[in-house]
This record gives C-alpha cells, sequence and structure tokens, in this order.
C-alpha cells in the first residue's frame, strides 16, 4: 500500500471555528509532512515529524497546529483562521530509503 | 539562498511531441533533485529523481538530465500524450531530505490535439 490518504476533500470554515485535517499511511513511513499550496504556486512547507517528534515548524502562525498521535497519523487543528488561509492543504510522507515522498490528494480548505 | 525555479510556467506541446521542462537551481550543494507531476485536483506524483554523481536517468518516456555546471536541469518527455497535462515540478530535498522538499515554480505543460 503506497498510499496517502487526507480527509476531508473539502472544508469550508468560519473564522471563528476549530476544524482538523486528518492524515494517514501505513507504508511504515517515520517522516511526515504538511505542505500549503496556493493557487498557481508550489507546495511551501509547513512542519515535518520525524519518529512521532516536531522537528521543524517553518514559522507557521499558532493558528495552525499539528498533532502525529502515532506513526500513521498527522492531524493539523485549524482554528481562528484568516480567509488568506485557504488553500490546497497536503500532507505527505516519506521512508528512509530514499528522498522520494509520497503526496495525499490534498484537503482543500475555504475560509469563510 | 537556495532556491529552485523554472524558466517558463506554461508550455504548450503537439500531442505526440516531445516536452522539455527546464529547472534552475542556485544551491551548489543540492546533490539530488526530483521531478513531480501535479494534475489538477491532485497530490503531486513522484516521476523520476537524480543524484548530482549523474547527468543522465532514464524512466519510461521520461529523461532526466543535469548539468552541475551551469546548475540547471531539465525533465524530457517522449511523445507526450494527453494524460501528461499537468503541472511540473522540480524540488530539491533540503538538508539531506528529512526537512522536506523545496519545490521550483512549476511548469503547466498543455497538450495539444
Amino acid at each position: 500500500d503506497t498510499e496517502v490518504t487526507q480527509t476531508p476533500k473539502h472544508l469550508v470554515m468560519g473564522m471563528t471555528n476549530k476544524k482538523s485535517l486528518k492524515c494517514e499511511q501505513h507504508m511504515g513511513h517515520r517522516a511526515m509532512y504538511w505542505y500549503k499550496q496556493k493557487a498557481k504556486k508550489p507546495p511551501e512547507l509547513m512542519f515535518v515529524y520525524s519518529y512521532e517528534k516536531l522537528s521543524i515548524n517553518e514559522s507557521v502562525p499558532s493558528r495552525f497546529s499539528p498533532e502525529c498521535p502515532n506513526s500513521s497519523l498527522l492531524n493539523l487543528h485549524l482554528h481562528a483562521l484568516q480567509p488568506e488561509d485557504s488553500a490546497l492543504y497536503l500532507c505527505a510522507s516519506r521512508g528512509t530509503a530514499s528522498y522520494e515522498q509520497y503526496f495525499g490528494p490534498g484537503t482543500r480548505l475555504t475560509v469563510t | 539562498g537556495e532556491s529552485v525555479g523554472l524558466h517558463l510556467p506554461t508550455l504548450s506541446v503537439q500531442e505526440g511531441d516531445n516536452s522539455i521542462i527546464n529547472c534552475a537551481y542556485s544551491n551548489s550543494a543540492s546533490d539530488y533533485f526530483i521531478w513531480y507531476k501535479q494534475e489538477s485536483g491532485k497530490g503531486p506524483q513522484f516521476i523520476i529523481d537524480i543524484r548530482s554523481n549523474m547527468d543522465k536517468r532514464q524512466g519510461q518516456r521520461v529523461t532526466v538530465l543535469l548539468n552541475k555546471t551551469v546548475k540547471h536541469l531539465s525533465l524530457q518527455i517522449a511523445a507526450t500524450q494527453p494524460g501528461d497535462s499537468a503541472v511540473y515540478f522540480c524540488a530539491d530535498p533540503q538538508r539531506g531530505g528529512a526537512d522536506g522538499l523545496t519545490f521550483g515554480k512549476g511548469t503547466h505543460l498543455i497538450i495539444q490535439p
């Protein structure tokens, strides 16, 4: 199974809402990532988890809160977002054998 | 600082022709590159990679060329098909790969019938 799954596929939330994005992989990968992708732009790294520990936070605002409950799951908790946070949020994972990252289909987030 | 960039934002080719997508990088220490394909509404999909100790690597219908002298790499797609329509990104693993990918700006490949 070389699949990374993400839920929900689409999410619309107000600026006062709290929501969570979920990511799951069963490839035994111990590195997992969150990227943000605006329209017609490349993905931009947000967070890196290595062996369930946060190793990189690319100066992401605290209204985004990542969590790695176990080696297969990665969450992104959202609170008090702004309309400019509307984007495609991509999850990826990587094994130790190569630098290739496997990406999920993304969650299309709209903040109203 | 490190950057990975593309020369052209859009490339339009006739079906059946070969496509060449270019990418420039600035960090001489970069030793590994990946090409990703992203179709509309999907996440990036790995196409091919190359290490800096190689000049060329071939896959199925794709070839990546690396010129370390001018810090340039290219992706060649042979006999372009409608299914090749997508945005193509070159990417560079930061600091050995564990720290995430830095993507180039992307080239939108459009296939004309």
